[in-house]
């Protein structure tokens, strides 16, 4: 069974840092291409980023908000997923999830069931 | 601010069919698949269709997806009570994922 749990989320100042974690169990963890997205309270979802695997040569892409302050990577030892938060703004709050593919080209399949993170002075 | 467009709310009684559209652009659903996700209150998304209008195993057919041109439509046929949930489209958009700004569906 796949499962996907975050951790590390809570409450930071603006300004701050944070490092999520997304620890994976039940697939192949070097062989997935690992997404982050958000939703922030009552809003709807936003993509963050993503990091494919090693073998498709690890590269990251972010959405326009977090890019230059986010950095996702990835330790396949650990099968676990970071992702660096610097620079947080209030706009940042959101609970965090951390999603991967089942293969078939079925996008974003599998979801951790999230992290909250609180940018609030 | 989300490049896919979509309804704020729909609504329908239990048995009838509810149609929720997605409007995109030529970089995303005008060249690549479309992605529906299924949120329920208080839980992580759910995909719900996979490449415009493929369901993963375990979704029931009463849910279906379309295509054309540069916009996707979801359609709930025989709408549940269970169906009550936030509806997400989604697509590639160069190398960007981008999802719809959401509609809720309420069972009436």
């Amino acid at each position: 069974e796949v499962q996907l749990v975050e951790s590390g989320g809570g409450l930071v100042k603006p300004g701050g840092s944070l490092r999520l974690s997304c620890t994976a169990s039940g697939f192949t963890f070097s062989n997935a291409w690992m997404t982050w997205v958000r939703q922030a309270p009552g809003k709807g979802l936003e993509w963050v980023g993503r990091i494919k695997s090693k073998d498709d040569d690890g590269t990251t892409d972010y959405a326009a908000p977090v890019k230059g302050r986010f950095t996702t990577s990835r330790d396949d030892s650990k099968n676990t997923l970071y992702l660096q938060m610097n620079g947080l703004k209030t706009e940042d709050t959101a609970v965090y999830y951390c999603t991967t593919d089942r293969p078939g080209g079925e996008l974003l399949y599998y979801w951790g069931q999230g992290t909250l993170v609180t940018v609030s002075s | 601010q989300s490049v896919l467009t979509q309804p704020p709310s729909a609504s329908g009684t239990p048995g009838q069919r509810v149609t929720i559209s997605c409007s995109g652009s030529t970089s995303n659903i005008g060249s690549n698949y479309v992605y529906w996700y299924q949120q329920l209150p208080g839980t992580a998304p759910k995909l719900l269709i996979c490449r415009n209008d493929q369901r993963p195993s375990g979704v029931p057919d009463r849910f279906s997806g379309s295509k054309s041109g540069t916009s996707a439509s979801l359609a709930i046929s025989g709408l549940r009570t269970e169906d009550e949930a936030d509806y997400y489209c989604a697509a590639w958009d160069d190398s960007l994922y981008v999802f719809g700004t959401g509609t809720k569906v309420t069972v009436l």
